[in-house]
């Protein structure tokens, strides 16, 4: 089966704690997205990349870090700078990362601070 | 610079009543145009997209949209509303020569039997 996993469906972020979010692609995509959803904001970029080893920020990305180690995978940390975590964290994919491309789009992972 | 607007947060109908879902998108250049919907909790799912091709889109579950430039919209239309159909629904827009996508704040569509 061809897709998005994204791993946690559930993560729970204490005071001070990094926290690492997965997302994982087997669709041979170069492109790759986080974005957040909160209610009535629709979504928020906060980070892409294109290609391995290489990515940009989004409007959002203050408080979080990514990496891109290899093309099927983009991990997202949310760090302790992050002081409103609490949200709906959607990852997505796209073939060449074109701005008039289909994105595809992970299930979430909802995040919650203790 | 790209922005698309969704002119209702949220719209009520009967099921076996009709859809609309108004987008408009402010842009000088020819977009893409995507309608995406999110079940809750779920990750969004692609019903349709314009690319030039052809004004009216038909998309998956009997949605359809049609692209009218010269008053850049994009609605979202179903005959006949079916419980399954309550959802959020996105209008996005893209451009040739950037990188993103841009999403609209969501109408979350309630249908009531």
């Amino acid at each position: 089966d061809g897709g998005i996993t994204q791993s946690p469906k559930y993560l729970f972020r204490k005071e001070g704690q990094n926290v690492t979010l997965s997302c994982e692609q087997n669709l041979n995509h170069d492109a790759m997205y986080w974005y957040r959803q909160d209610p009535g904001q629709g979504l928020r970029l906060i980070y892409y990349s294109q290609i391995v080893n290489d990515f940009q920020k989004g409007d959002i990305a203050e408080g979080y870090s990514v990496s891109r180690e290899k093309k099927e995978s983009f991990p997202l940390t949310v760090t302790s700078a992050q002081k409103n975590p609490t949200a709906f964290y959607l990852c997505a994919s796209s073939a060449t990362g074109g701005g008039q491309e289909t994105q595809y789009f992970g299930p979430g992972t909802r995040l919650l601070v203790l | 610079a790209q922005s698309v607007t969704q002119l209702d947060s949220h719209v009520s109908v009967s099921e076996g009543t009709p859809v609309l879902l108004r987008c408009n998108y402010s842009s000088s250049y020819s977009p893409s145009l995507f309608w995406y919907v999110q079940h809750p909790n779920k990750g969004l799912q692609l019903l349709l997209k314009y690319t030039s091709a052809a004004t009216l889109v038909k998309g998956i579950n009997g949605f359809e949209a049609e692209f009218k430039k010269s008053e850049t919209s994009f609605h979202l239309t179903k005959p006949s509303a079916h419980m399954s159909d309550a959802a959020e629904y996105f209008c996005v827009v893209g451009f040739s020569g950037y990188s993103t996508l841009t999403f609209g704040k969501g109408t979350m569509l309630l249908v009531s039997p």
